[in-house]
């Protein structure tokens, strides 16, 4: 599959602070970029999506801005609430021209908001 | 967003025994859903691609032998983990794909497999 790095492996803020999750891939044929969200024992739930078409999508507190040229996207959290607490996944696509169907995750985010 | 429901949400089987995983697709047509493992605080690794009515597609390292994949409508599609041994042991988790939506997946709530 594709090569997709995620950082930082753990992030911890206070509430009410930003937080921003950066992912890097290999493949420039990728044109779409997920984001899921992870709470524990339970599966992924896809909380924002880009294509790469645009550079920035925002979602109400959630963004997500994509740089095709150096190949990396980043997951925005603004005004963070301990509700927002679990692991963040980024995902490429691979598997045939322009991204295919399969996704490669990301190594995962633990995103920890303290009171 | 679309509903992708997975049953059970738990199961404890002894080792040599086989267990069934369902994934459906609630209020569209999946015409193509993937299986996924997920070790403790690892990431979710793709184990095989199923496509309505053909045969699965795995990658590579999964012995298709043991991961039994059945995708017989447009909203079912089923794993089944033979012969388990405690190794197998695992969070098994479906997505589902909506022909329509291309590149989107829409996961299930998971499968927490122990194997005895």
């Amino acid at each position: 599959g594709e090569n997709v790095e995620q950082h930082p492996s753990t992030l911890s803020v206070q509430e009410g602070d930003s937080a921003v999750i950066k992912c890097t891939y290999s493949d420039s044929a990728s044109n779409y970029f997920p984001w899921y969200k992870q709470e524990l024992g339970k599966g992924p739930q896809l909380i924002i999506d880009i294509r790469s078409n645009v550079g920035e999508k925002k979602d109400q507190r959630i963004a997500v801005t994509l740089n095709k040229t150096a190949k990396h996207f980043s997951l925005h959290i603004t005004e963070t609430q301990p509700e927002d607490s679990a692991v963040y996944f980024c995902a490429v696509p691979f598997g045939g021209t322009g991204g295919g169907n399969k996704l490669t995750f990301g190594t995962g985010t633990q995103l920890k908001v303290e009171l | 967003g679309a509903v992708v429901s997975q049953h059970p949400s738990r199961v404890i089987c002894k080792s040599g025994t086989s267990v069934k995983i369902e994934c459906r697709s609630l209020d569209f047509q999946a015409t193509t859903m993937f299986w996924y493992r997920q070790f403790p605080k690892q990431s979710l690794m793709l184990m095989a691609t199923s496509n309505e009515g053909s045969k699965a597609t795995y990658e590579q390292g999964v012995e298709k032998d043991k991961f039994l994949i059945n995708h017989a409508s447009l909203t079912l599609s089923t794993l089944t983990v033979t012969s388990a041994h405690p190794e197998d042991s695992s969070f098994y988790i479906c997505s589902a794909k909506a022909e329509e939506a291309k590149n989107i997946q829409y996961f299930g709530a998971g499968t927490r497999l122990s194997v005895l």
